[in-house]
Parts: structure tokens; C-alpha cells; sequence
């Protein structure tokens, strides 16, 4: 089976610092891994994704993530903060090739943004 | 172009009443995904379509959830005698094929009184 567990569901940082979130997989097969970002009253919208290609990966707004197999981790940064990064994101894993391409989804964590 | 769109955004509805929520995928889109997301929580797969055929029913919480997607487009997902743990913003996505990025609706959230 497979899991996703993002560590800290609240982090908050200064306009300009570095953000950092953690998330870590479980999978039996290579995964397919993924971030969301979720803004008040939205759906969900892409940041990035990793599927077996390069191992780090960049996606909008700046943000980018790295695969480390020997971790099992998927974390995502971004070198400054900007007020509008406040929302929430989720990391995601789904096994391509399996029998549904299904995602399954962290709990989340929520970025404040301190000005 | 158009993104998934997601019918109606809100909802309240009494416990014991029926529900149907809508999703529009993007056009041309074969895969469709429903989930659900409570209240502090990630989404959670509730099922998923390709074309008209629901290849994926897994994710259903009990039978009084059910969705179609007769023609392979629309989709509809049915609440019946809905409950106040059936509270929560419910997703649907859709993606080209497959193996493709899932594009997400702004979600329905819905509240049991």
C-alpha cells in the first residue's frame, strides 16, 4: 500500500526566508509523487511532480522538490517567501500502471506568511 | 480554456435528504476522479471513471454513495439519506488519459444539518 505523511501541519515563516516542507512516501513500486497547493475556497492546482525522470524537479511559482530514494522523501523548498505562498499544500503518490491511477494524499500542511 | 467546474459550490441539506453534486471535466478528458476532502484533512479517492465506464469504486464510504458518467462527461455523484459525517468539500478531477496530471474543480462543499 502506499502513504504519504507530511510532517508539520503548520509552518510559518518570514517574507523572504526560506520554506521548507517536508513529506515523506511509502510505496512498494516506483512512485509517482506529487505537490498540490490549495488557496481558501479553491481546488487544487499542480505545483510539481517527479515521475522517475530527473530526481529534482522544479514547478511554478519558484517552488521545486527533491527525490531522495534513500530517504523516501519528497520535500519541497523555495528560496524566498512571498506573501501570496500562504495556502495550503499537499503531497501526493500514485503508482502509475496500477489499476487506478488514484491519488493518494498527505493531510497537509498549511504555510503562514509572516510579513 | 475551461477548467472542471463543479456544481453547486455550496450545499446544505437536512439529514435523511438526497444529494447530487456535478462535475464538468475539461472537455475531451477520459479519466475522471471524485474525492473527498473533511474538514482538516487531505482528499481521499472516492472513485474514478474512464470514459463512461467506473473502472473504480473502491473509495465509496457505503452504498449510499454513487456516481455515473452515462455519456462519458458530465458526472454526478449521488448522496442518498445523506448523514453529518458526509460533511465535506468534495473534489472531482480529470486528466487527458490515464497516466496524465489530474486537474482539479473548485470542490462542493457540503454541510449536514
Amino acid at each position: 500500500a502506499q502513504s504519504v505523511t507530511q510532517l508539520g501541519s503548520h509552518v510559518s515563516v518570514s517574507e523572504g526566508a526560506l520554506v521548507l516542507l517536508r513529506c515523506n512516501y511509502s510505496s512498494s513500486v516506483p512512485p509517482y509523487l506529487f505537490w498540490y497547493v490549495q488557496y481558501p475556497n479553491q481546488g487544487l492546482q499542480l505545483l510539481l511532480k517527479y515521475t522517475s525522470a530527473a530526481t529534482l524537479v522544479k514547478g511554478i511559482n519558484g517552488f521545486e522538490a527533491e527525490f531522495k530514494k534513500s530517504e523516501t522523501s519528497f520535500h519541497l523548498t523555495k528560496p524566498s517567501a512571498h506573501m501570496s505562498d500562504a495556502a495550503e499544500y499537499f503531497c501526493a503518490v500514485s503508482n502509475y500502471g496500477g489499476a487506478t491511477n488514484k491519488l493518494i494524499f498527505g493531510t497537509g500542511t498549511l504555510l503562514a506568511v509572516q510579513p | 480554456g475551461a477548467g472542471v467546474s463543479q456544481s453547486p459550490r455550496y450545499k446544505v441539506a437536512k439529514r435523511g435528504q438526497d444529494v447530487a453534486l456535478r462535475c464538468d471535466p475539461i472537455s475531451g478528458h477520459v479519466s475522471l476522479f471524485w474525492y473527498q476532502q473533511a474538514l482538516g484533512q487531505g482528499p481521499e479517492f472516492l472513485t474514478y471513471f474512464q470514459n463512461e465506464a467506473q473502472l473504480d469504486k473502491s473509495g465509496l464510504p457505503s452504498d449510499r454513495f454513487f456516481a455515473e458518467r452515462p455519456e462519458g462527461s458530465v458526472s454526478t455523484l449521488k448522496i442518498q439519506r445523506t448523514q453529518q459525517e458526509d460533511s465535506a468539500v468534495y473534489l472531482c478531477a480529470s486528466s487527458p488519459s490515464e497516466e496524465e496530471t489530474q486537474y482539479f474543480g473548485p470542490g462542493t462543499r457540503l454541510l449536514v444539518l
